[in-house]
């Protein structure tokens, strides 16, 4: 079964601080995407970053980088110099591949308050 | 500009009334989807087109319908609402390649009284 899990329904963190957001997941594809997404209080989803399975180096945008783990099915997201901005609700994402292709399985999501 | 466009954004009903929200998007994607979100739970997905003519049920397919006769457009059918489908829903499409992350519109608030 594929499933996404965010062990931290709300976090922290001080502003200009750098922050770590868990995502571990459960697959049996042998190849899958994993993303990120931030839902600000307004609502949208918006798309931070993406990593492959099959990337050898972690992915980085600005100040968003994945800490991808492969061996230990975990793909948290860094975020570093918070700013009030980040305060959002996080989710963590997986694309299936070869076998759910179709199918998007998201994490219950992490609330992140960055504190002045 | 490039968008996933839903309506109504706020859907107040009553049990068992039929309601359609829409969702068309403007970037030529083959691939469209539907996820309800509920606190505690991320978002789920309901059902998933990879072209027009061609759909699939995702996690939480049940109480819900769907239509894709036009690559553009992608309609969310709820032909009896029950209050358990209380929640914000999302319509979101992207290419089809396995690197590319879903454009999500922006969220229809659907409260089934």
């Amino acid at each position: 079964a594929q499933k996404i899990t965010q062990t931290q329904p709300g976090m922290f963190v001080q502003e200009k601080e750098a922050v770590t957001l868990d995502c571990t997941y459960d697959t049996s594809d042998p190849s899958y995407g994993l993303f990120w997404y931030k839902q600000p209080s307004s609502g949208e989803m918006i798309f931070l970053i993406y990593q492959g399975s099959y990337d050898q180096q972690n992915a980085t945008e600005g100040r968003y980088s994945l800490n991808f783990q492969k061996a230990r099915k975990s793909a948290n997201l860094v975020i570093s110099a918070s700013q009030l901005g980040d305060s959002a609700m996080y989710f963590c994402a997986m694309r299936g591949g070869l076998y759910n292709f179709n199918k998007f399985y998201f994490g219950s999501g992490t609330k992140l308050n960055v504190k002045p | 500009e490039a968008q996933v466009t839903q309506n109504p954004r706020y859907l107040i009903t009553v049990t068992g009334k039929k309601l359609t929200v829409t969702c068309s998007q403007n970037m030529n994607h083959e691939y469209m989807s539907w996820y309800r979100q509920d606190p505690g739970l991320g978002l789920r997905q309901i059902y998933y087109s990879m072209n027009v003519e061609v759909t699939d049920k995702g996690d939480v397919p049940e109480g819900y319908k769907v239509s894709r006769k036009e690559k553009r457009n992608f309609p969310l059918i709820l032909e009896s609402p029950s209050p358990n489908q209380t929640s914000l829903y999302f319509c979101a499409s992207s290419p089809s390649r396995g690197d590319s992350p879903l454009h999500f519109g922006n969220g229809t608030r659907l409260t089934v009284t």
